[in-house]
């Protein structure tokens, strides 16, 4: 498979505090980054996406830097709850492929 | 429903039986994905399909591994002779399958089915 096979890296923010998880990415040719989030048991649900033109994006609460030159990106969330503990991938687009490149993710645990 | 959806959620198996999972994809959705996800760990491409045909196969682990998909809608992913080891979650996504480039890119999954093999 194309995902590296590691135990998840995990971040342990407190409830309120803001969390930033890092990503770096493969291809100098991708053209279009997303993030997910999978909540236990359920199937990973978009959050944020950048294309390659942009170096930040701005969501309700969650921001993505894209950083090119060193091929990095990173996933901002602002004043964290509960609700977002969970696993959080980016994922790559090449440019002319049709899948997805998925990192190996990031286990965001809030604490009350 | 309008999502994608996954069946059956849960699977024990023996080791040695064979298993199907099924993926219903977004109607309308020509492009069909299978993803591997053990514990704790990430998401690992299996195989994509672009209507019923596979473009790229080539995150099978083993010739004990197929899928195919018929009417360009559900898919079928087989494991014959189950081991241990192919137990994880199963993911299935879909998207329209083009390559126009941003949120077209975008899988939109489903639950997943969950394979335990004792």
């Amino acid at each position: 498979g194309e995902s590296v096979g590691l135990h998840l890296p995990t971040l342990s923010v407190q409830e309120g505090d803001n969390s930033i998880i890092n990503c770096a990415y493969s291809n100098s040719a991708s053209d279009y980054f997303i993030w997910y989030k999978q909540e236990s048991g359920k199937g990973p649900q978009f959050i944020i996406d950048i294309r390659s033109n942009m170096d930040k994006r701005q969501g309700q609460r969650v921001t993505v830097l894209l950083n090119k030159t060193v091929k990095h990106l990173s996933l901002q969330i602002a004043a964290t709850q509960p609700g977002d503990s969970a696993v959080y991938f980016c994922a790559e687009n090449i440019q002319g492929a049709q899948k997805l490149v998925f990192g190996q993710g990031t286990r965001l645990t809030i604490n009350p | 429903g309008a999502g994608v959806s996954q069946s059956p959620s849960n699977k024990v198996t023996e080791k040695g039986k064979d298993v199907e999972l099924r993926c219903d994809p977004i109607s309308g959705h020509t492009a069909l994905y299978w993803y591997r996800q053990s514990l704790g760990q990430g998401l690992e491409f299996l195989i994509y399909f672009q209507g019923n045909s596979a473009p790229d196969k080539s995150g099978l682990p083993s010739d004990r591994f197929s899928a195919e998909r018929t009417g360009g809608s559900v898919s079928t992913l087989t494991i014959q002779r189950t081991q241990q080891e192919d137990s994880a979650v199963y993911l299935c996504a879909s998207n329209l399958g083009r390559l126009a480039g941003g949120r077209d890119n975008e899988q939109f999954f489903g639950p997943g089915t969950r394979l335990t093999v004792l």
